[in-house]
């Protein structure tokens, strides 16, 4: 079983829905859940993080964190063509990070 | 201000060669981590350097070294390359050895082995 688990798609909704994208853990010991968005044949960007379960909002997105069930979300309101790309979960373990497989988003016009 | 910068950025090897990968993290940054990405899956963590020595080793054979230089730059070897290790290698760069949240990776080292 791997440590972290990422449905990967692909997904494609139309402009302007509401995405949900969800992984799942094993490591009850990770604190700290990151979201990166990938570009094709670009380098990951961090698009936010959270601390612990709770909620986290940073204006189109939010990421959830639900540490009873080890499992992390991101939505993202009003998705938009730019949004297209890979989006990684990224639970931080000991130095390093522990990425999903990703999951591929395509918003179509 | 720059951020992280890899070189080369496509390379070509044929199985058997060796391979060195560059990195110069963000200025002010300490720590430099690397990372392999095959295609179609999320990067997996190789090593952690910080302040020039390693500080975290993900399970990759021997074949796989790196070093960290007075300057925070970084080099990542591969001997004896085989097909599978075709892969994106991704250096990221932070202030300390904790992330929290604040990883910030290079556009990769694009490899392919034939």
């Amino acid at each position: 079983q791997k440590e972290v688990e990422q449905d990967p798609g692909p997904l494609s909704v139309p402009e302007g829905a509401i995405v949900s994208l969800n992984c799942t853990y094993s490591n009850s010991a990770f604190q700290y859940f990151m979201w990166y968005r990938q570009y094709s044949r670009k380098g990951p960007e961090l698009l936010m993080y959270t601390y612990s379960s709770g909620n986290k909002e940073d204006g189109r997105f939010t990421a959830q964190v639900d540490k009873s069930s080890k499992y992390i979300s991101l939505f993202i309101r009003d998705s938009q063509p730019s949004d297209s790309a890979t989006y990684l979960c990224a639970p931080q373990g000991a130095q390093k990070l522990v990425f999903g497989q990703g999951t591929r988003l395509t918003i179509n016009p | 201000d720059a951020g992280v910068t890899q070189s080369p950025t496509h390379l070509i090897k044929t199985r058997g060669q060796h391979v060195t990968l560059r990195c110069s993290p963000i200025s002010g940054h300490k720590s430099v981590s690397w990372y392999q990405q095959v295609l179609g899956q999320g990067p997996q963590f190789i090593f952690q350097y910080y302040e020039k020595e390693e500080r975290g080793r993900g399970n990759f054979p021997d074949r796989f070294s790196a070093r960290q230089f007075p300057n925070y730059s970084s080099e990542l070897n591969v001997n004896a390359l085989l097909l599978g290790d075709s892969a994106l290698y991704l250096c990221a760069s932070s202030l300390g050895i904790l992330y929290t949240g604040e990883l910030f990776f290079g556009e990769g080292s694009r490899l392919t082995v034939l």
